[in-house]
């Protein structure tokens, strides 16, 4: 297994450009998630989903869409960067409800830089 | 919203032992998760406990669970240069769909 996957690792971007930051799991998790990181701050949520087609806003949403069309892929789109969107971004995935430990694995972050 | 509390920062010696604090408000906790990100990596899950535990051990790592008083506590044994990253409590509950609260992470350094 792979685990979590994210594409790409490192990104700069001007401000106004849109991209998709790329997440995938091989563990059939129903749960997925995407975070990010800013000094001080730990990790935010920005959205989440519980399955296939099912998607949520977590603490900090504006500026970022999700969508969930299988259980292995969720990306993360930013509509039009601005520099306060420069962070580090986690994808995340985790079993599901009832599930013993429900542990959730990170993938390995994508870099990005606004400027 | 729920919250959880670290200390942001911890120094200790190799060879002691090291001790992360964490607090957390949801009294619906089911799991407690301890987290360790080094340098530039991602979040690698080190342990959890269940709710109804107080303690569990795992090799060098033992953690400490008060539920009443809602704290949680990591222990590493012999500490070593190799620990030196940044530890995160988080926790979630088990009933419908819960996100995992992150604390906001302490950094243990590690000196020779």
């Amino acid at each position: 297994n792979a685990g979590v996957t994210q594409t790409p690792k490192f990104q700069v971007l001007k401000t106004g450009q849109s991209m998709t930051l790329q997440c995938a799991q091989d563990m059939n998790h129903e749960y997925m998630s995407w975070y990010r990181q800013d000094p001080g701050m730990g990790l935010r949520l920005i959205h989440y989903s519980v399955g296939a087609g099912i998607t949520d806003q977590g603490e900090v949403p504006n500026g970022y869409n999700v969508s969930r069309s299988t259980t292995e892929d969720f990306p993360l789109r930013l509509l039009s960067a601005a520099p306060s969107q420069t962070s580090v971004y986690f994808c995340a995935s985790r079993p599901g409800q009832g599930v013993v430990g429900n542990e959730q694995f990170f993938g390995p972050g994508t870099r990005l830089t606004v400027l | 919203g729920e919250d959880v509390e670290q200390s942001l920062f911890l120094s200790v010696r190799e060879g002691d032992s090291s001790v992360i604090n964490c607090t957390y408000t949801d009294s619906s906790s089911t799991y407690l998760y301890w987290y360790k990100q080094e340098p530039g990596a991602g979040l690698q899950l080190l342990t959890y406990i269940f709710s109804n535990m107080d303690m569990k051990q795992d090799q060098r790592l033992t953690v400490l669970l008060n539920k009443k008083d809602k704290h949680l506590s990591l222990r590493i044994a012999d500490t070593q240069t190799g620990d030196s990253a940044i530890y995160f409590c988080a926790e979630t509950s088990d009933s419908g769909y819960s996100t995992l609260t992150f604390g906001k992470g302490t950094m243990l350094l590690v000196s020779p």
